[in-house]
């Protein structure tokens, strides 16, 4: 059965710290694994990942994958309080079907 | 980048009722679209896959006769929650792949079962 867990689960935070949340996976066919922020409503894309060893970076926000050891981090750098919400791991099968961990609820206090 | 929407928003019904929840691709073709449920502080849990003039493929556990799926057009994909009851009561978000490995979700639907 396909699996994905996300580590930790829960993280507060000062503004300006740096944090690093974990994602490690089993799955069949292994195609891509996707970070998503939910704040309010649905999860809105961050980063794809398809292939390991390559950063991929957008503003604070970098992610890369390992795909030897079967896991992503995504980093942020400078917490800002905007970044509080859940940052919800999945990876697509070769069914492309989305399995996502639990998610990991960041607040960040001011 | 490609928009997803979902209709109703929120959704409040009596028990017994049914409920009808639409996604739609705006600005581009949507041959698979994926339905999901996520109760409160849970994670997202695939419910179902609409392809696109083809039945649509429902998870283990997940009662096809109860959630009813359509998906009649390349831009459209429908699901009904017939007869809903208060457990029934979640968060349903519909996400459509734009292009291999790229899915866009839509904003999600809140229904409440009373």
């Amino acid at each position: 059965e396909d699996k994905v867990v996300q580590s930790p689960l829960s993280l507060v935070v000062h503004e300006g710290d740096t944090v690093t949340l974990n994602c490690s996976y089993e799955v069949t066919n292994f195609r891509s694994l996707l970070w998503y922020k939910q704040e309010k409503k649905a999860p809105t894309f961050l980063f794809m990942l398809t292939s390991s060893g390559i950063e991929k970076k957008s503003g604070r926000l970098s992610s890369i994958l390992d795909k030897k050891e079967l896991f992503s981090i995504l980093n942020i750098t400078a917490t800002q309080t905007g970044d509080s919400a859940i940052y919800l791991c999945a990876v697509m099968s070769g069914s492309e079907k989305l399995v996502f961990g639990k998610g990991m609820k960041l607040t960040v206090n001011p | 980048g490609a928009v997803v929407s979902q209709h109703p928003s929120w959704v409040i019904c009596k028990s017994g009722t049914s409920v009808k929840i639409e996604c739609r691709s705006l600005d581009f073709q949507a041959t698979t679209m994926f339905w999901y449920r996520q109760f409160p502080k849970q994670s997202l849990m695939l419910m179902a896959t609409s392809n696109e003039g083809s039945k649509a493929t429902y998870e283990q556990g997940v009662e096809k006769d109860k959630f009813l799926i359509n998906h009649a057009s390349l831009t459209l994909s429908t699901l009904t929650v017939t007869s809903a009851h208060p457990e029934d009561s979640s968060f349903y978000i519909c996400s459509a792949r734009a292009s291999y490995n790229e899915q866009f979700f839509g904003p999600g639907t809140r229904l409440t079962v009373l």
